[in-house]
């Protein structure tokens, strides 16, 4: 069985500030897979980033990196130089290597005040 | 590809009424999901199909819930009978294969009165 937590329901931060979103997990899984999601006010579930758990190297798109301690079950995000458009639920999810079941924590609920 | 197509996209229906909610995946994409979002329980995995065949189904919530899939292209979530406690936004999703990213539709908020 695989759980999410995510422990901040809401954050704020000032646009062009960095912030951080955390998320630990638990899974039985040597293989598996992390994900971050963000759901703006439209709905719309969109990927922001992967990590593949075996891969040591943090993965980085664009403003978004996270920080993976694998040891630790943490798989934070830091959105630096925060947009406007930034503002939405977040969402840490897993899945295992195998086979494809994801697992969402409860979101975090990001805004960016200008 | 338009991405993942849901239909429709607002339902609102009377308690006791049979309830059908569509969704059409990405072409090639050989997983297809149904998750239902509440604000009390967040997202939660109802079920999911690999090549059209249900994997698991432990997140249906009861026997009123069924799922299917009868080609690649095509699901259905059906509720008979539906109760307001039934009431979330649907979503549909589908991936290419295991680890890979789930693309989701627009979902489709479900409303029993």
């Amino acid at each position: 069985a695989q759980t999410v937590t995510q422990s901040q329901p809401e954050m704020s931060v000032q646009e062009a500030e960095t912030v951080t979103l955390s998320c630990t997990y638990d899974t039985s899984e040597n293989n598996y897979y992390l994900f971050w999601y963000k759901q703006p006010p439209s709905r719309q579930m969109i990927l922001v980033i992967r990590q593949e758990a075996y891969k040591q190297q943090n993965a980085t798109e664009n403003r978004f990196s996270v920080n993976f301690q694998k040891a630790a079950k943490s798989f934070s995000l830091k959105i630096s130089d925060s947009q406007l458009g930034d503002t939405a639920m977040y969402f840490c999810a897993t899945s295992p290597g195998g086979y494809q079941k994801v697992t969402f924590g409860t979101g975090t609920k990001l805004q960016v005040i200008p | 590809d338009a991405g993942v197509i849901q239909s429709p996209r607002h339902e609102v229906t009377e308690m006791g009424q049979e309830v059908t909610l569509r969704c059409k995946p990405i072409s090639g994409h050989d997983y297809l999901f149904w998750y239902r979002q509440t604000m009390m329980r967040g997202l939660e995995l109802l079920i999911y199909f690999n090549n059209n065949v249900p994997i698991d189904d432990s997140g249906m919530p009861e026997d009123r819930f069924s799922a299917k899939m009868p080609n690649a292209s095509f699901s259905t979530l059906k509720i008979q009978p539906s109760e307001p406690r039934d009431s979330a936004v649907y979503f549909c999703a589908s991936s290419f294969r295991a680890g890979t990213e789930a693309f989701f539709g627009q979902g489709t908020r479900l409303t029993v009165v």
